[in-house]
């Protein structure tokens, strides 16, 4: 099974509500990024956080880990229309040696005008 | 700084032909990946080079595919013979990856390439 899953797998609001956004990942971690696709695009990096941060900031994004239940999660405020995308989850593991980073399946955020 | 370029945007072809994928890093940054992005399962790791040294080519699904890195500044993707199932979103990313930092830190991903294997 994936090392990071989102849930939830969709999710739609209405624009100025907040979006949260949670994942959850199973084996120990050095650090947990949030990347976003928009439609037909490439990912764009979000924010990183370290596994002794527990919580981080960026404009309207905020983010939390809570290492001991292996999850995290992603706040967005105030959303707008252009925050509609896909939003993944990726934490570093290692796997048959190689330490890699795994990305989850990704919950798609749609923000309603 | 123009980010990642990947070439072609766009790729449609015939089951059997052969595919080169395309992708220039960012200047400076000294470990590049490749990616593939299905629906079905979702974005999977297909090979990462590190000072273009190929490091962990683990998840290259089989014979068919290759890549190579001859320069800092220039990738490659193959797949020899292509097939239906090859059909996916590929995409090239890469990092910094400074002394000291971890592989699976910060990576920017170029805008990919969407191939269709009729």
């Amino acid at each position: 099974s994936q090392q990071g899953e989102e849930d939830p797998q969709a999710l739609s609001i209405q624009e100025g509500e907040n979006a949260t956004m949670n994942c959850s990942y199973k084996t120990s971690i050095n650090n947990l990024q949030w990347y976003r696709q928009n439609s037909g695009r490439g990912l764009v990096h979000l924010i990183l956080i370290r596994s002794n941060e527990r919580e981080k900031h960026s404009g309207r994004l905020r983010v939390t880990l809570d290492t001991s239940k292996k999850s995290s999660s992603l706040l967005i405020t105030a959303s707008r229309a252009a925050d509609t995308a896909s939003y993944f989850c990726a934490t570093d593991a290692t796997i048959q040696g190689a330490q890699k980073l795994v990305f989850g399946q990704g919950t798609r955020l749609t923000i309603n005008p | 700084d123009a980010g990642v370029i990947q070439s072609p945007r766009h790729e449609v072809t015939e089951m059997g032909q052969e595919v080169t994928l395309r992708c220039k890093p960012i200047s400076g940054h000294n470990s590049l990946f490749w990616y593939r992005q299905t629906m079905m399962r979702g974005l999977e790791l297909l090979i990462y080079f590190n000072n273009n040294v190929p490091i962990d080519d683990s998840g290259m699904p089989e014979d068919r595919f290759s890549a190579k890195m001859p320069n800092a500044s220039f990738s490659t993707l193959k797949i020899q013979p292509s097939e239906p199932r090859d059909s996916a979103v590929y995409f090239c990313a890469s990092s910094p990856t400074p002394r000291g930092s971890f592989i699976t830190d910060t990576q920017y991903f170029g805008p990919g390439t969407r191939l269709t294997v009729l």
